[in-house]
């Protein structure tokens, strides 16, 4: 599975929206993008997924840039319960084995 | 979304013993499950694949010996922490992938203390 880079750590006011940054340049054409999430002391949740085109569901958006070397996982109107680590992994199928990198501690503030 | 769900959600256990940890997907099947190992403010760790009805397959570093995996069904999958040591304190999290295949729903993970 392709590597991914993400910040360390990111901070975004309450209502405002969060916008999650990830490179993995070296993506192959057959791999997807997914974003999980993980609050404190719980088992990561499954966020979205997408493999070139950009992805909207109930939770998030994901923009994957043209060349797919990098996306961005979009939380509309964050809350105080979107505060979690977030993680971007790029694999053929999430049905497989993942590969979790540092991921990203999102806090939202009030 | 399909739940999976894990037994018991903390335990503390005296060095020496075994704690077997169970993880069952409660509305489907699946014919494989993952486990993962997490220590404190670091990442989830694959520590195996649990396969229906087969040995599982070991990440490199992992005692086969010492982390027992059994799964019997496609709804569970056990794993035994034998002969526990303190360092195998952790949060272990299970997994299992979706119908579709696109998803992998974690359970809520294991708090194991060895004293």
């Amino acid at each position: 599975d392709a590597k991914t880079t993400q910040p360390t750590s990111m901070d975004c006011a309450e209502g405002r929206a969060a916008n999650l940054p990830c490179n993995h340049s070296t993506i192959s054409g057959n791999e997807y993008v997914y974003w999980y999430r993980q609050i404190h002391s719980q088992g990561p949740q499954y966020i979205i997924h997408g493999l070139k085109n950009n992805e909207t569901n109930e939770m998030a958006s994901l923009i994957i840039t043209e060349d797919r070397k990098s996306s961005t996982l979009i939380l509309p109107h964050a809350t105080l319960r979107d505060t979690a680590v977030y993680y971007c992994i790029v694999t053929k199928t999430s049905g497989s084995r993942l590969t979790f990198g540092e991921g990203t501690q999102l806090t939202v503030n009030p | 979304g399909a739940v999976v769900s894990q037994h018991p959600s903390w335990v503390i256990c005296k060095s020496g013993t075994s704690v077997k940890i169970e993880c069952r997907s409660l509305d489907f099947q699946a014919t494989t499950m993952f486990w993962y190992r997490q220590f404190p403010k670091q990442s989830l760790m694959l520590m195996a694949t649990s396969n229906e009805g087969s040995k599982a397959t070991y990440e490199q570093g992992v005692e086969k010996d010492k982390f027992l995996i059994n799964h019997a069904s496609l709804t569970l999958s056990t794993l035994t922490v034998t002969s526990a040591h303190p360092e195998d304190s952790s949060f272990y999290i299970c997994s299992a992938g979706g119908l579709s295949n696109y998803e992998q729903y974690f359970g809520p993970g294991t708090r194991l203390t060895v004293t």
